[in-house]
């Protein structure tokens, strides 16, 4: 159980596009999605969470208009960068959070490499 | 916020041996876990810990919320477990935020 799934897994795009990626929670519901982003040879560092429903909250220096991201349901929360540019290009990884287990354990997808040429 | 170290940044072993990775955090924790990043950057959930002591196989792991760190054991290394380890942790009244360690790099020869 407790599978989360992203998708695509690999985008390559050109500078000035827009690029969707989407986190599902395959067999739990999930009222908070987090978005994390990662460069090589670094750590995950929070970007945003994403509460069903309502907007997200974005973490300090995070841009709220690059960086857009929907929870409409209970399984899915979308990241949508906008107007991609080269130093936009990271791994994006999201993680959801079990409702009903009773503890706030966060369960990670396999992660979005965008590439921004 | 609360602060994740780990240590150490690196680590080389040979197949068959043991090793224990260690992190420290500044702050109650209502969140701890033990990931194994691999190859392709799937982050692969290793352990929730916030206290107390789990074992899963070769692995185990300690978090002595008291005192403020985690230890997570790897017995009988294989080349398959090479990959980053992440330690990341939520403070307890605070919004879930998992906030990570910056990893340890583990290459275990054959």
């Amino acid at each position: 159980g407790a599978v989360v799934s992203q998708h695509p897994s690999r985008v390559i795009c050109k500078s000035g596009t827009s690029v969707k990626i989407e986190c599902r929670s395959l067999d739990f519901q999930a009222t908070t999605m987090f978005w994390y982003r990662q460069f090589p040879k670094q750590s995950l560092m929070l970007m945003a969470t994403s509460n069903e429903g309502s907007k997200a909250t974005y973490e300090q220096g995070v841009e709220k208009d690059k960086f857009l991201i929907n929870h409409a349901s209970l399984t899915l929360s979308t990241l949508t960068v906008t107007s991609a540019h080269p130093e936009d290009s990271s791994f994006y990884i999201c993680s959801a959070r079990d409702r009903d287990r009773g503890r706030v354990e966060q369960f990670f997808g396999p992660g979005t490499r965008l590439t921004v040429l | 916020g609360i602060q994740v170290e780990q240590s150490p940044p690196d680590l080389i072993l040979q197949e068959g041996a043991n090793s224990t990775l260690r992190c420290n955090f500044s702050d109650s924790v209502n969140n701890l876990q033990w990931f194994h990043q691999n190859p392709w950057g799937q982050l692969i959930n290793l352990f929730y810990i916030p206290s107390g002591t789990k074992q899963n196989g070769r692995l185990s792991a300690t978090t002595v919320a008291t005192e403020r760190y985690s230890l997570l054991y790897i017995s009988s290394s294989q080349t398959t477990d090479s990959g980053v380890y992440f330690c990341a942790a939520s403070t307890q009244g605070g919004s879930e935020k998992l906030v990570f360690g910056k990893g340890t790099k583990l290459t275990v020869n054959p």
